[in-house]
C-alpha cells in the first residue's frame, strides 16, 4: 500500500491566492521530509528539506517566504505556495526517508495557477 | 558535488525491441546509492531498483536488467523485449550516504510503439 500520501492530487487556483499542499507519512514517523518541484518535461528539483520541529532548509534559489513549509508532526509536512503566480504552476512531489537509503515518494500534486 | 547525467532525452522503439537507458553519475562520496524510477503519465514515481556503491553485481528482474560499473561511473538500465506499457519517463538518481537529498538525472522519455 501507499507509504506517502499527498493532498490534494490536483488544484487550480487564481493568481494571488495561496495554496496548501499536505504530505503525510502513512507507515512510519518521519523527522525529515523533502519537497520537490517538477516542471513539465523536466526533472525533479529539490526545493527544501522539511525538519520536524525546526525550520526547513531551502535549496539555493527557492524563496522561503513564498514556499512556506511546516513540519508540525512526525507524519505531516505542509507546503504553502503564497501569492501564487502562473509561473508557480508545476507538479509538487514530497518524499519521506525511513533509513539512509529508503526514500518514498508521494503521488504528487499538480498545481495550476490561472 | 553530486550529478547525474542521462544523455538520452528521448528514445523511441518498436515493441519487442531491447532498449538501454544510460546513466552516468558523479560523486565524491565513497558510499552512495543509485536508483532508477519510472514515471508514467500519471506522474507518480515508481521505484524500480536501488544499488549501493559496494555492490557491483548486475541485477535482472524479469525483462529489466541493470549494469553497474564503478570504473565508468555508470548505472545503465536495459529493458528486454519492450512493451507499450513500458512507455514512460525513466529517472536515474543518486543519493550520498551522508547527504540529505536525492539528485535526479534529467530523465529519458521512452516511447514504445506497437
Amino acid at each position: 500500500g501507499a507509504v506517502v500520501s499527498q493532498h490534494p492530487s490536483w488544484v487550480i487556483c487564481k493568481s494571488g491566492t495561496s495554496v496548501k499542499i499536505e504530505c503525510r507519512s502513512l507507515d512510519f514517523q518521519a523527522t525529515t521530509m523533502f519537497w520537490y518541484r517538477q516542471f513539465p518535461k523536466q526533472s525533479l528539483m529539490l526545493m527544501a528539506t522539511s525538519n520536524e520541529g525546526s525550520k526547513a532548509t531551502y535549496e539555493q534559489g527557492v524563496e522561503k517566504d513564498k514556499f512556506l513549509i511546516n513540519h508540525a508532526s512526525l507524519t505531516l509536512s505542509t507546503l504553502t505556495v503564497t501569492s501564487a503566480h502562473p509561473e508557480d504552476s508545476s507538479f509538487y512531489i514530497c518524499s519521506v526517508r525511513r533509513t539512509d537509503y529508503e526514500q518514498y515518494f508521494g503521488p504528487g500534486t499538480r498545481l495550476t495557477v490561472t | 558535488a553530486q550529478k547525474v547525467t542521462q544523455a538520452q532525452t528521448e528514445i523511441s522503439v518498436v515493441e519487442k525491441e531491447d532498449v538501454t537507458l544510460d546513466c552516468v553519475y558523479e560523486t565524491r562520496d565513497t558510499t552512495y546509492y543509485l536508483f532508477w524510477y519510472k514515471q508514467p503519465p500519471s506522474g507518480e514515481l515508481v521505484f524500480l531498483i536501488r544499488r549501493n556503491s559496494f555492490d557491483e553485481q548486475n541485477e535482472i528482474s524479469g525483462r529489466y536488467s541493470w549494469n553497474f560499473q564503478k570504473s565508468t561511473s555508470s548505472f545503465n538500465f536495459t529493458i528486454t523485449a519492450s512493451q507499450v506499457v513500458d512507455s514512460a519517463v525513466y529517472f536515474c538518481a543518486l543519493m550520498g550516504y551522508n547527504n540529505n537529498d536525492m539528485r535526479f538525472g534529467a530523465g529519458t522519455r521512452l516511447t514504445v510503439k506497437p
